[in-house]
């Protein structure tokens, strides 16, 4: 499933599947993006990380895209899992870190 | 022990009345931040210190004044409280300004009545 973060702020997988979240940022001159997740009644917690000087970068089970071109970036979770399940935040960084807007996802079982 | 942690994790008060949020960190970072997160879950920075000084300052109310006693702690006074104060603040803290993986506390829920 996907969503586009700002527009679809829900997004509802099932167990398994793999998921992608979207988000558009402002700043051309941000040159460091963080994706986070939050769980509920928790802080938002480090996932992964991407410079303006790569355009991929993964983790385990996680991958982040970014496509300068179109201010673009992305989060895909493979094998989705119920404890994925939680708000996820994209960050950049120019002289502040600054959140958008949050995607919440919903892992099916 | 909790890397970022802040008091109290709930806190219900009258409008009008003045109210402290503390937060401490022991991961040795030299920045500190203030962040609040309305009910649709939106983060906005509020203010950040380095190494005890102010080096971000949104535009937040004079209400709210942030003091930094040294740099493992970050407090945060709000006076004269609104019901639009409503809200999760959260403390957050990272080795150095601007760069780097910022490291949130568990949030404090503030509701004012």
């Amino acid at each position: 499933g996907e969503s586009v973060g700002l527009h679809l702020p829900t997004l509802s997988v099932q167990e398994g599947d793999n998921s992608i979240i979207n988000c558009a940022y402002s700043n051309s001159a941000s040159d460091y993006f963080i994706w986070y997740k939050q769980e509920s009644g928790k802080g938002p917690q480090f996932i992964i990380d991407i410079r303006s000087n790569m355009d991929k970068r993964q983790g385990q089970r996680v991958t982040v895209l970014l496509n300068k071109t179109v201010k673009h970036l992305s989060l895909q979770i493979a094998a989705t899992q119920p404890g994925d399940s939680a708000v996820y935040f994209c960050a950049e960084s120019n002289n502040d870190m600054r959140f958008g807007a949050g995607t919440r996802l919903t892992v099916k079982p | 022990d909790t890397a970022v942690s802040q008091t109290p994790k709930y806190l219900v008060t009258q409008m009008g009345n003045d109210k402290s949020i503390k937060c401490e960190q022991n991961l040795g970072h030299d920045t500190m931040y203030w962040y609040k997160q309305d009910s649709k879950k939106f983060l906005k920075i509020m203010f950040s210190y380095n190494n005890k000084e102010l080096i971000i300052n949104e535009t937040v109310p004079n209400r709210f004044s942030p003091k930094s006693p040294d740099k493992a702690h970050l407090n945060l006074h709000i006076n004269s409280l609104e019901l639009g104060d409503s809200a999760v603040y959260f403390c957050a803290s990272s080795k150095r300004p601007n760069t780097g993986e910022l490291f949130f506390g568990e949030g404090s829920r503030l509701t004012v009545l």
